[in-house]
């Protein structure tokens, strides 16, 4: 029932930016795009979230279409420690709206290589 | 200082065993979930917690049975583990109006 459409896989060149797509077509206007990641045997780390605008910190940026219907996770100069899977998942923003959980997908696993 | 700190890292144990996992978070936050992690990699809830008052049972068998003593902690009880318990758990926080959600680094645990 993920609402979020993301390629299995995608590879990165060390040192290049690292640009990861999600679809949302069914997005409503109460919902934001967040995004997790998942380094191999570690637990999902947050990343970043937004709701029409663009967002950026110190991890990564996010760039959601006019529409929301897809947006981009943009890591600038990706590392070899930011292999992992990458979750993009749609949540209510509304107090509790994410129903005191997180639905994961798929994800999408991003290698860089050296 | 770890923010979401689960214990053991690592649980062995043998079919019909009863085993506990131990979560505790210092982030002052008021909720606490557990997760399921499969050999398939599917990371799904199976708990949460706020202010130590169950939230969401997500369809899990009555062998697994949470309990949260105080809004720091929220352990994991499992009893008469089967195979099909194998996996990697997950113990989680947030506070209740945020969806940003801090994750332990995990208790795999295997049922030979």
């Amino acid at each position: 029932d993920a609402k979020t459409t993301q390629p299995p896989s995608m590879d990165c060149a060390e040192g290049r930016a690292a640009n990861l797509p999600c679809n949302h077509s069914t997005i409503s206007g109460n919902e934001y795009v967040y995004w997790y990641r998942q380094i191999h045997s570690q637990g999902p780390q947050y990343i970043i979230h937004g709701l029409k605008n663009n967002e950026t910190n110190e991890m990564a940026s996010l760039i959601i279409t006019e529409d929301r219907k897809s947006s981009t996770l943009i890591l600038p100069h990706a590392t070899l420690r930011d292999t992992a899977v990458y979750y993009c998942i749609v949540i209510d923003g509304r107090s509790g709206g994410s129903n005191y959980k997180l639905t994961f997908g798929k994800g999408t696993l991003l290698t860089v290589n050296p | 200082d770890t923010a979401v700190s689960q214990t053991p890292k690592y649980l062995v144990t043998q079919m019909g065993n009863d085993k506990s996992i131990k979560c505790e978070q210092n982030l002052g936050h008021d909720t606490m979930y557990w997760y399921k992690q499969d050999s398939k990699k599917f990371l799904k809830i199976m708990f949460s917690y706020n202010n130590k008052e169950l939230i969401i049972n997500e369809t899990v068998p009555n062998r697994f049975s949470p309990k949260s003593p105080d809004k720091a902690h929220l352990n994991l009880h499992i009893n008469s583990l089967e195979l099909g318990d194998s996996a990697v758990y997950f113990c989680a926080s947030s506070f209740r109006t945020q969806n940003i959600q801090y994750f332990g680094a995990g208790t795999r645990l295997s049922v030979l």
